[in-house]
């Protein structure tokens, strides 16, 4: 079986300071992990997604995030915020082969930056 | 259209009553999925289609959801005797067929937000 925990359902930063949003996984087979975010009125947007290439995954608008198996973690950064980063993200995971889009979502971190 | 798109955008309806959304995928996708997201929650799986059928519906709450997709394209999620629990935004996502040519990336619309009076 296949779990997210987000740690902190909302986060502020000031602009031009270091983003992290904490995601620990459980996956009982090797998984895929995605970040997606969400912004007001609008779906859901894939920010970047591991699966079982390069541990360090980069995606849109500056983000990235590092594949940890020894700590079941797949945290996301950015170096610098942005104001138009404010938004909800999700981190998810799958089993990867024909189960790859029945993802598991954590409950979602809130990110409110500061001018 | 480019992306998913998913009517009613919002669906008033009375305890009891009957409802349906629907869903258009991206052109070219197989794969269809139905999420449905609570408030304060991340989203949760409900059912998968590739092509006509429903490749898992384990999500499905109970036997008052039902989905279809007839043509292999558009997909309707059904509700009956809804309940005030049912409200939440049901999210439609496609993509390509998992395991092959797609590496999990979903294509999600921007839902529609059910409230049960």
């Amino acid at each position: 079986a296949q779990s997210v925990t987000q740690l902190g359902s909302h986060v502020s930063v000031s602009e031009g300071a270091l983003v992290l949003l904490r995601c620990n996984y459980s996956s009982s087979v090797p998984p895929y992990l995605f970040w997606y975010v969400q912004y007001p009125n609008q779906g859901l947007q894939l920010l970047l997604k591991y699966t079982s290439a390069a541990t360090l995954v980069k995606g849109i608008n500056g983000f990235e995030a590092e594949f940890k198996k020894s700590e079941t973690s797949f945290h996301l950064t950015k170096p610098s915020a942005h104001m138009s980063d404010a938004a909800e993200y999700f981190c998810a995971v799958s089993g990867g082969g024909s189960t790859l889009g029945r993802l598991y979502f954590g409950r979602g971190t809130q990110l409110t930056v500061w001018p | 259209g480019a992306g998913v798109s998913q009517t009613p955008s919002n669906k008033v309806t009375e305890k009891g009553k009957y409802v349906e959304l629907r869903c258009d995928p991206i052109s070219g996708h197989t794969a269809l999925y139905w999420y449905r997201q609570s408030l304060g929650q991340g989203p949760e799986f409900l059912i998968y289609f590739q092509g006509t059928g429903a490749a898992d519906d384990s999500g499905l709450p109970n036997d008052r959801f039902f989905a279809v997709r007839p043509e292999g394209s558009v997909s309707t999620l059904k509700i009956q005797r809804t309940e005030r629990g049912d409200s939440a935004v049901y999210l439609c996502a496609s993509s390509l067929q998992p395991g092959q040519t797609s590496t999990g990336e979903l294509f999600f619309g921007e839902g529609s937000r059910l409230t049960v009076l």
